[in-house]
């Protein structure tokens, strides 16, 4: 299937921890995006990349650090996890001159207690 | 400050109708627009599109109208389905390689029988 997968799908931990969310895209798309959906139901951009560079950085908390390690793949790791992290975040994708049409994974839903 | 508004977070329809979804931006700046539809524990999915340039764009069953004199625009769906029940994300942007989305807080659409 071709698609933006996310992995994992849920994720609940305590306060404080250290945790990753993966994501790869296998659309051959150029840009790769972190959306953060709070319990407001605001969908907003955390972080762009473009072939691996970092080009939208939304004010994001440092503890929030994306990494590409090649274009196809943009993971979130997240440093001591506070309560109000707890969100769904998509990543998403789109190609070059694509006129912004961004294509989503389904998200992970991240609570942290 | 939200630059995209959606102020109606519900609406209901009969099916076979035509269901009507607004949106209002403040942001001039603004070049691109985009409809996303979002299902339940799934990431938004590209609905259609509209460039400034543009006062219409139709696909199917969907149109979207740009009134950029008002900052408004609007999502037509005709006749309206029980599938077509979900969350119906305005997005806005400026357009450009990479350029980030910002979205509305949605509007529930319920297609009744």
């Amino acid at each position: 299937d071709t698609a933006v997968s996310q992995t994992p799908k849920y994720l609940v931990t305590q306060m404080g921890n250290d945790k990753s969310i993966k994501c790869e895209q296998n659309l051959g798309h150029d840009t790769m995006y972190w959306y953060k959906q709070d319990s407001k139901k605001f969908l907003k951009i955390m972080f762009s990349y473009n072939n691996k560079e970092l080009i939208i950085n939304e004010t994001v908390p440092n503890r929030f650090s994306p990494k590409s390690p090649d274009k196809a793949h943009l993971n979130l790791h997240i440093n001591s996890l506070e309560l109000g992290d707890s969100a769904v975040y998509f990543c998403a994708s789109s190609p070059l001159g694509s006129n912004n049409e961004q294509f989503f994974g389904p998200g992970t839903r991240l609570t942290v207690l | 400050d939200q630059q995209v508004k959606q102020n109606s977070p519900s609406l209901s329809v009969q099916e076979g109708r035509i269901s009507i979804l607004n949106c209002d931006y403040t942001n001039s700046m603004f070049d691109y627009f985009l409809w996303y539809k979002k299902y339940p524990a799934e990431g938004p999915t590209f609905l259609i599109s509209i460039s400034s340039i543009k006062d219409k764009n139709e696909d199917g069953r969907f149109t979207v109208f740009l009134n950029k004199s008002a900052k408004h625009l609007s999502l037509h769906i005709v006749p309206s389905q029980p599938g077509d029940s979900a969350v119906y994300f305005c997005a806005a942007s400026p357009g450009g390689t990479a350029s980030k989305l910002t979205f509305g807080t949605g509007t529930r659409l319920q297609v009744t029988l």
